[in-house]
């Protein structure tokens, strides 16, 4: 069974500083991979989907990588601001079965940028 | 815009009174899901309907229903909720299901049982 682990669960950041979220998986064989944020209280805004076949994708200050051999993911945010705040899902998509898909979430890393 | 809207945003029920969330969809895409998020915890994949197959995961309790009457609505019953089933509901929706395809969520309904 699929297991989604992100590391930290929780970070704090002056605002202007890079930093990378993490999240791991345990079973390579996956379709793609996606990015989310969500605000508290709130539903998931895609940010990133990353193809099996890809190594990364890029929207504005966000980059996501994807070493699928080793099962990670890498978020990169850029020049962090106070608007960033809130918790980052990574979730992978697993199964094969034409028609029945499944996200497998992690936990979320919940951010802080302080101002 | 076209999106994903969900009904209530906050929906209050009592332990064992049954409960209706709803979703519907204005980006006519085939595919509809229903996760279950609690406190801090990962969204959970209830069930979701490519078109009108529905396809139910092995663990989703059966206390808990789905119908889609059509491509735009899809809903969520809880037949008799319990304190355990008080969690953020989220729909989403995805144009096919290849890897292609991303999914787009709504804002949730928070669900209290009392």
């Amino acid at each position: 069974k699929q297991e989604v682990t992100q590391i930290p669960a929780a970070l704090s950041v002056p605002e202007g500083e890079n930093l990378v979220l993490n999240c791991s998986f345990t079973d390579s064989a996956i379709y793609n991979l996606q990015w989310f944020r969500q605000d508290p209280g709130k539903g998931l805004t895609s940010l990133l989907l990353i193809q099996s076949s890809q190594r990364e994708q890029t929207s504005g200050r966000l980059n996501a990588s994807l070493d699928k051999s080793s099962g990670r993911s890498t978020l990169y945010i850029a020049a962090s601001q106070p608007g960033d705040s809130a918790t980052y899902l990574c979730a992978v998509d697993d199964n094969m079965d034409t028609g029945r898909r499944a996200l497998t979430f992690g936990s979320g890393t919940r951010l802080q940028v302080q101002p | 815009d076209a999106m994903v809207i969900q009904n209530p945003r906050y929906q209050v029920t009592q332990f064992g009174k049954p409960v209706t969330l709803s979703c519907s969809q204005t980006l006519n895409h085939n595919v509809m899901y229903w996760y279950q998020q609690k406190s801090s915890q990962a969204p959970k994949l209830l069930f979701h309907y490519y078109d009108k197959d529905f396809n139910n995961e092995a663990d989703t309790p059966d206390n808990f229903q789905s119908r889609r009457p059509n491509t735009s609505f899809c809903f969520l019953d809880i037949r008799s909720p319990g304190l355990g089933d008080a969690a953020m509901y989220l729909c989403a929706t995805s144009r096919g299901a290849t890897s292609l395809d991303e999914q787009f969520f709504g804002p949730g309904t928070r669900l209290t049982v009392l």
